[in-house]
């Protein structure tokens, strides 16, 4: 069974530091992983996304970090801004099957609160 | 180039009445998933549609329908709601369903089932 596990469950952090979630899944065959951030009632936004190969990948203070082996993938924020206050999710990809593409394994998220 | 949009933005239903969601994908896209997500949850797949023909399913029931459009809109239905309806439907749009990528999210339409 695909499972996308996510921690921690929640974090509260000062504003201006930094912060590092984590993301372990087993999901085969494996196509991608994804991190969006999510603000509350709002849709996810993309932050990044890494295929196999990728060890790394940048999005202004957003840094992913991925481990095929390990089955791991970590996301660090660089000093931390009020508005990164957000849900970030781990979505990882899984395909292609036959006849029925990608299928898209969600991990809970972590709730993420920046405070003054 | 507008991205993804849904409609309505909020609703409320009564238990057994029936909804109607809907879904525009963002310009360039022909792939439509939809997905529930309750509070405090990750989104949870309910579909996928692309060519006007659904390509994956989810583990959801009958009561959930969907139909995509010439032009690549969708609509999600949901019949006789229960209570445990009420979430956040989101829908995403992708370029042709065995890519795998690019998946552009909208806001969302929060149901809320009294």
């Amino acid at each position: 069974k695909n499972q996308v596990e996510q921690s921690p469950q929640s974090l509260i952090i000062l504003e201006g530091k930094n912060c590092t979630l984590q993301c372990n899944y087993t999901v085969s065959p494996f196509s991608n992983l994804r991190w969006y951030k999510q603000d509350t009632g709002r849709g996810p936004v993309s932050l990044t996304i890494m295929t196999f190969s990728e060890n790394t990948k940048s999005n202004g203070r957003y840094t992913a970090t991925l481990d095929a082996d390990t089955k791991q993938s970590s996301l660090h924020i660089t000093a931390s801004q009020l508005s990164d206050s957000a849900s970030y999710i781990c979505v990882v990809s899984a395909g292609p099957y036959s006849n029925s593409g990608y299928a898209l394994n969600f991990g809970k998220g972590t709730s993420l609160l920046v405070t003054p | 180039d507008a991205g993804v949009t849904q409609s309505p933005t909020h609703l409320i239903k009564t238990r057994g009445q029936q909804v109607t969601l809907r879904c525009s994908p963002k310009s360039g896209h022909d792939t439509v998933s939809w997905y529930q997500q309750a509070l405090g949850q990750g989104p949870q797949f309910i579909f996928q549609y692309y060519e006007e023909e659904e390509r994956q399913r989810g583990n959801f029931p009958d009561r959930f329908s969907g139909h995509q459009f010439p032009n690549y809109s969708s609509e999600l239905n949901v019949n006789a709601l229960l209570l445990g309806d009420s979430a956040l439907y989101l829908c995403a749009s992708s370029v042709d369903w065995r890519q795998g990528h690019g998946y552009t999210f909208g806001s969302g339409t929060r149901l809320t089932v009294v």
